[in-house]
C-alpha cells in the first residue's frame, strides 16, 4: 500500500535560517511525489513535484526538495526562511495506477521573526 | 486558466439538517476528487471520479454522504443528515490523468467550511 509519513507535527525556525520539512514514503514502483502548502482558511497550493530526472527539484517561492531513493525520502527545503512561509505543509504521493493521491498528516511550520 | 471553483465557502447548519457543496473543476480535467479535512489533519479522500464514473468511494459514509458528477464536469457533494463530526472543510480537487502522458498534480479549490451545531 502507498503511504506517506511526515514525522514532525511542528517545525520552528528563525527567519533567515534554512528550513527542512521531512517526508518519507512507501510505494511500489517509482514514486510521483508532491509538496503542497496550506495557508489558513485556504485550499492546498501546489509547491513542487518529483516525477523523474534530477533528484533536486525546484518549486514555487524558493522552495526545493530532494528525492532520495535509498532513504525513500523527499524532504522540503528552503535556504532562508521568511515569516510568510509560516503555514501547513503536506507531502503527497501519487499512485500511478489509479490516479489516487495519498497525503501525509501535515507539518505546521512557524518562522519566528 | 481558471482554478477549481467551490461554493459555498462557509456553511453553518444544525445537526440532522442537510447541506450540499458544489465544485467546478479546471476545464479539461477528467479526474475530480472530494476530500474531507478535519482541523489539524491531512485531507482524507471521500470520493474520486473519472469523467462521470466513480473510481473510489471506499471512504465515503454512504448512509449520509452522496456525490454525483452527472455530465462529467461539475460535481455536488451532499450530506444528509449531518452529524456533529461532519464539521470539516470539504475540498474539491481536479487533475489531468496519466493516460495522456501528463503527470499532473492536484489543483485544489478554496474549500467549503462546514460547521454542524
Amino acid at each position: 500500500a502507498q503511504s506517506v509519513a511526515q514525522p514532525e507535527d511542528q517545525v520552528n525556525v528563525a527567519e533567515g535560517n534554512p528550513l527542512t520539512v521531512k517526508c518519507t514514503y512507501s510505494v511500489s514502483g517509482n514514486p510521483y511525489l508532491f509538496w503542497y502548502v496550506q495557508y489558513p482558511n485556504r485550499g492546498l497550493q501546489f509547491l513542487l513535484k518529483y516525477i523523474t530526472g534530477d533528484n533536486l527539484v525546484k518549486g514555487s517561492y524558493g522552495f526545493e526538495a530532494e528525492f532520495n531513493k535509498s532513504q525513500t525520502s523527499f524532504h522540503l527545503k528552503k535556504p532562508s526562511a521568511l515569516v510568510s512561509d509560516s503555514a501547513l505543509y503536506f507531502c503527497a504521493v501519487r499512485d500511478k495506477g489509479g490516479n489516487q493521491f495519498y497525503f501525509g498528516t501535515g507539518t505546521s511550520l512557524t518562522v519566528i521573526p | 486558466e481558471a482554478g477549481v471553483a467551490q461554493s459555498p465557502r462557509y456553511k453553518i447548519i444544525e445537526k440532522r439538517q442537510s447541506v450540499a457543496f458544489w465544485c467546478n473543476p479546471i476545464s479539461g480535467h477528467a479526474t475530480l476528487y472530494w476530500y474531507q479535512q478535519i482541523l489539524g489533519q491531512g485531507p482524507k479522500l471521500l470520493i474520486q471520479f473519472q469523467n462521470n464514473g466513480v473510481v473510489d468511494d471506499s471512504q465515503l459514509p454512504k448512509d449520509r454522504f452522496s456525490a454525483e458528477r452527472l455530465k462529467g464536469v461539475d460535481s455536488t457533494l451532499k450530506i444528509q443528515p449531518a452529524k456533529l463530526e461532519d464539521s470539516a472543510v470539504y475540498l474539491c480537487a481536479s487533475s489531468t490523468t496519466l493516460d495522456r502522458g501528463r503527470n499532473g498534480e492536484l489543483f485544489f479549490g478554496e474549500g467549503s467550511r462546514l460547521t454542524v451545531l
